[in-house]
């Protein structure tokens, strides 16, 4: 069964870093290109990132660019967003998130959220 | 970026009513139109991806169409399991936008 397990996330000051992983299992990882989603609490969905099958394409929203960076490790299977400069509207659930295969910007498994909450 | 504006923001019905949720692009997006739900305290799940293909699993009472600007999410008989939140999403420019949301609670 194809599982994606995030962790990584926690309470952090305004101006802090936080660093999110994504561990996948049950699929060929290095087939897919992955994606972080948000979702602030009581709030809908927000597209957070995206990065290629082999890391040769990174892409972010407006609103994290310059502060969030996504990487992967593919012999690990894992996913991750390092994420610096937080703000008070970076609180969110962040979910990690598969793109089926040659199919771009659909998300067919994701992961159940790692929570971060940006505060003083 | 293209905006994604979905109408209603919330929605009463009964069990075995039908439903119509809209999608409105602000850009044409040709069919890369996807919808999830999400239930409290879960991560969404893909009910339907190119705005009308049904993902395995997903029951047959739930339908999608359109295309250019103008899409619907359709459930031809509520279930209790159906009430919950749908998104729809555009998958045709990254950055990959969702829509507001629909909250479909029990009337």
């Amino acid at each position: 069964e194809v599982q994606l397990v995030e962790s990584g996330g926690g309470l952090v000051q305004p101006g802090g870093s936080l660093r999110l992983s994504c561990a996948a299992s049950a699929f060929t990882f290095s087939n897919h290109h992955m994606s972080w989603i948000r979702q602030a609490p009581g709030k809908g969905l927000e597209w957070v990132s995206a990065i290629t099958d082999n890391s040769a394409g990174t892409y972010y929203a407006d609103s994290v660019k310059g502060r969030f960076t996504v990487s992967r490790d593919n012999s690990k299977n894992t996913l991750f967003l390092q994420m610096s400069s937080l703000r008070a509207e970076d609180t969110a659930i962040y979910y990690c998130a598969r793109q089926p295969s040659a199919v771009a910007g659909t998300y067919d498994f994701w992961g159940q959220g790692t929570l971060v909450a940006v505060s003083s | 970026d293209i905006q994604m504006t979905q109408s209603p923001s919330s929605l009463s019905a009964s069990v075995g009513d039908r439903i119509t949720i809209t999608c409105r692009a602000s850009q044409t997006i040709g069919k890369f139109l996807n919808w999830y739900q999400q239930k409290p305290g879960k991560a969404p799940r893909l009910l339907i991806s190119a705005a009308s293909t049904l993902q395995s699993g997903v029951p047959s009472r739930f339908s999608g169409s359109g295309s250019g600007t103008d899409f619907t999410l359709t459930i031809s008989s509520l279930q209790p399991e159906d009430f919950a939140t749908y998104y729809c999403q555009q998958s045709n420019t990254i950055t990959y936008t969702f829509g507001q949301g629909t909250k479909l609670e029990i009337k």
